[in-house]
């Protein structure tokens, strides 16, 4: 299975800050490559995939790239509302597979 | 406005059996594969099952091959995780997702906890 690795699992930014995670497929898996947003007691939602397709409803300041095994999502001015965790999942291959998440929280 | 229901979940004992259902409305739901996802608490993600619209194809996580079985009622819009020969490491919320098979998943349930202990 394609195993995916997210980095860092935590990261402290200050709101109105820059925030850059990273995800790592073990094999390539082309451009077909998802990020969620996770709040504490919701479900997961939709922010991008294909790489760097935002979904309906998702703001500019969500942007992510990447193609192959190297894939980056970018946050460019914090918000109060995106603190949360952040999941990269792969769609390339069975079984999908799933990062660890990276949560992002207020420095 | 999509909307996924799961419903199902409790406390069962090791062993047994347990069946989920996912009430799906607001999309041509048998236009679209589903799939299940489940998150043991304090944890990532998983994605344990997926069937195609038709219902004519299903794909599994190896950790449930064999004692989940995902199955889709199209004329009642739901989905539905029979699960046999439960284990602890099965604890988790079990959300249903919707997406075409090996996609992404564009909208999630809230979930249904289930809970394997003695």
């Amino acid at each position: 299975e394609i195993v995916m690795t997210q980095s860092p699992a935590t990261l402290s930014v200050s709101p109105g800050e820059r925030a850059t995670l990273s995800c790592r497929a073990s094999q390539s898996v082309s451009s077909n490559l998802a990020w969620y947003q996770q709040k504490p007691g919701q479900a997961p939602r939709l922010l991008i995939y294909g790489a760097s397709t935002r979904a309906t409803g998702i703001p500019a300041r969500f942007s992510g790239s990447g193609s192959g095994t190297e894939f980056t999502l970018t946050i460019s001015s914090l918000q109060s509302e995106d603190f949360a965790v952040y999941y990269c999942q792969q769609n390339n291959k069975w079984p999908l597979t799933f990062g660890g998440g990276t949560k992002v929280e207020i420095k | 406005e999509v909307q996924l229901v799961e419903s199902g979940g409790g406390l069962v004992q090791p062993g047994g059996s347990l069946r989920l259902s996912c009430a799906a409305s607001g999309f041509t739901f048998s236009s679209y594969a589903m799939s299940w996802v489940r998150q043991a608490p304090g944890k990532g993600l998983e994605w344990v099952s997926a069937i195609t619209g038709s219902g004519g194809s299903t794909y599994y996580a190896d950790s449930v091959k064999g004692r989940f079985t995902i199955s889709r009622d199209n004329s009642k819009n739901t989905l539905y995780l029979q699960m046999n020969s439960l284990r602890a490491e099965d604890t988790a919320l079990y959300y249903c997702a919707k997406g075409q098979p090996i996609s992404y998943f564009d909208y999630w349930g809230q979930g249904t906890l289930v809970t394997v202990s003695s």
